[in-house]
C-alpha cells in the first residue's frame, strides 16, 4: 500500500463547478499535512496547510480526518488557472520528510 | 519570502558522463535539504536527505554511488548524478525547509 493515496484523475469540470479531491495516508504517527499545487513541468508550491479543525483559504477549503486517515480538498467556483495536478503531502515532525502522494489532475474548462 | 534556487534548469549530457546539480537557498539557513525525483505523470520521490557537515541519508533503492550529494555550507547542496544513463533521465527536485518546504525550479535531466 501507498504511503499516500490520490485518486490521479484527471477530473475535467466547467468553470465555476465545485470539485473535491481526497487523499488518504498509511502512517498513523503523521503529524503534518498539506496540499500542493504543481503545474506542468514546474516546481510543487505550497496552496495550504490542513489542520485538524480544517480551514479555508478563499475557494479553497481543507479538511483532515485523523481517524480515518483522510484529507480533503474542496475548490469553490473553478477557475481556467485552477487547473493543475495537487499534491498531497503527509510528514512526521521527527524526519521533516515530505511524502507526496501521485497528485490528482483537474482540468477546469471553459 | 524564502527562496530555493536550483540549478541548472534543465541539462541534456551523454551517457556515461556525470551532471552535478546546485541548490541553494537564498536567504535562510538550511541544515537540512532534500533531493527529489519525479517522472513523468508520476509523484515526487524522496531520494536523500542532505546533512550539513555530515553524510546524506538515502531512502531506499536509491544508490549512494550513483546519486552523490555534498552538503559543505548551510545554503549549498550538490547532486552529482555520475554515470548517467537514459533511465536516469528525469526531473530532479530540491527542497529545504523553514516552517514550510520550499523548492527549487527543477532540473530536467535528459541523457542521450
Amino acid at each position: 500500500r501507498k504511503e499516500v493515496e490520490q485518486d490521479p484523475g484527471p477530473f475535467n469540470v466547467p468553470e465555476g463547478a465545485t470539485v473535491a479531491f481526497n487523499c488518504t495516508y498509511s502512517n498513523s504517527a503523521s503529524q503534518s499535512f498539506f496540499w500542493y499545487r504543481q503545474d506542468c513541468r514546474k516546481e510543487p508550491k505550497l496552496l495550504m496547510s490542513v489542520y485538524s479543525s480544517g480551514n479555508e483559504d478563499g475557494r479553497f477549503t481543507a479538511q483532515l480526518n485523523r481517524a480515518s486517515q483522510y484529507i480533503s480538498l474542496l475548490i469553490r467556483d473553478s477557475k481556467l488557472s485552477d487547473s493543475a495536478t495537487y499534491l498531497c503531502v503527509v510528514s512526521d515532525s521527527g524526519t521533516y520528510k515530505y511524502i507526496f502522494g501521485t497528485g490528482t489532475r483537474l482540468k477546469v474548462l471553459a | 519570502g524564502a527562496v530555493v534556487s536550483q540549478h541548472p534548469s534543465w541539462v541534456i549530457c551523454k551517457s556515461g558522463t556525470s551532471v552535478k546539480i546546485e541548490c541553494r537557498s537564498l536567504d535562510f539557513q538550511a541544515t537540512t535539504m532534500f533531493w527529489y525525483r519525479q517522472f513523468p505523470k508520476q509523484s515526487l520521490m524522496l531520494m536523500a536527505t542532505s546533512n550539513e557537515g555530515s553524510k546524506a541519508t538515502y531512502e531506499q533503492g536509491v544508490e549512494k554511488d550513483k546519486f552523490l550529494i555534498n552538503h559543505a555550507s548551510l545554503t549549498l547542496s550538490t547532486l552529482t548524478v555520475t554515470s548517467a544513463h537514459p533511465e536516469d533521465s528525469s526531473f530532479y527536485i530540491c527542497s529545504a525547509r523553514q516552517e514550510e518546504a520550499f523548492f527549487g525550479q527543477g532540473t530536467r535531466l535528459t541523457v542521450v
